[in-house]
């Protein structure tokens, strides 16, 4: 158990639908990750927060947007679903915000199917 | 371009064998290197994370080893178990704009049949 808690694990929606993915980082940790995992891919980096404030953004597309709350979690929304977002999608945190040496864990991922 | 390129793409062994995975890197600049395992549909669990200075790091049964100069890894398992099946990732950080990118290899997909 890596501490990172994810909900829900899965999730199955329509196309058009809006959905929000809940994670709450591990105790202490400030620093929060989303990925998305689609079918046998590698993971890619989504957007990073830091104590609350968006810290770095990878390929995130404009129908998605994040935020991490003062208590920390942090939540993932995605919009106007398309079949193609059909993914894992992982968060993950860390201790601080510079990953030179610190460790990221991961959450178990919460699987979300668009018919 | 930074990328991080994983071989093979896949691999199957039997149980008890021992098994390299490769990592080959364009990323500048470096920060670390890490390796994670990742089980079907769980999350990704760290192994080892390597520094510039760090050429080996072991994690019981799991050695990886960093080449900084030819900007190779790879990643040794010895006497495979069953439990050994999974993905298995190479990630190098980039520290850059005051912040660490993490670059993700697709994995190398091992089978570890009986």
């Amino acid at each position: 158990d890596s501490g990172v808690t994810q909900t829900p694990k899965h999730l199955i929606t329509a196309t058009g639908q809006r959905v929000t993915l809940r994670c709450s980082p591990r105790s202490g940790d400030l620093s929060v990750y989303w990925y998305q995992q689609s079918l046998d891919q590698g993971l890619q980096f989504l957007i990073q927060y830091y104590n609350g404030e968006e810290r770095a953004k990878g390929n995130i597309l404009e129908r998605f947007s994040a935020q991490q709350f003062p208590d920390l979690h942090s939540e993932l929304n995605l919009s106007s679903l398309e079949l193609g977002d059909s993914a894992l999608y992982f968060c993950a945190s860390s201790r601080t915000d510079r990953l030179s040496t610190g460790e990221l864990f991961f959450g178990e991922g919460s699987r979300l199917t668009v018919l | 371009k930074n990328q991080v390129e994983q071989s093979p793409q896949s691999l199957i062994i039997l149980e008890g064998k021992n098994c390299t995975l490769q990592c080959n890197y364009t990323v500048s600049p470096f920060s670390n290197l890490r390796w994670y395992k990742q089980d079907t549909g769980r999350g990704p669990v760290s192994l080892t994370i390597m520094t510039f200075s760090e050429n080996t790091k072991s994690n019981g049964r799991y050695t990886a080893t960093l080449d900084a100069d030819t900007k190779q890894s790879s990643l040794h398992i010895t006497a495979s178990q069953l439990s050994d099946s999974a993905s298995y990732i190479c990630v190098v950080s980039s520290f850059s704009g005051g912040y660490n990118k993490l670059i993700f290899g697709a994995g190398t997909r091992l089978a570890v049949h009986p």
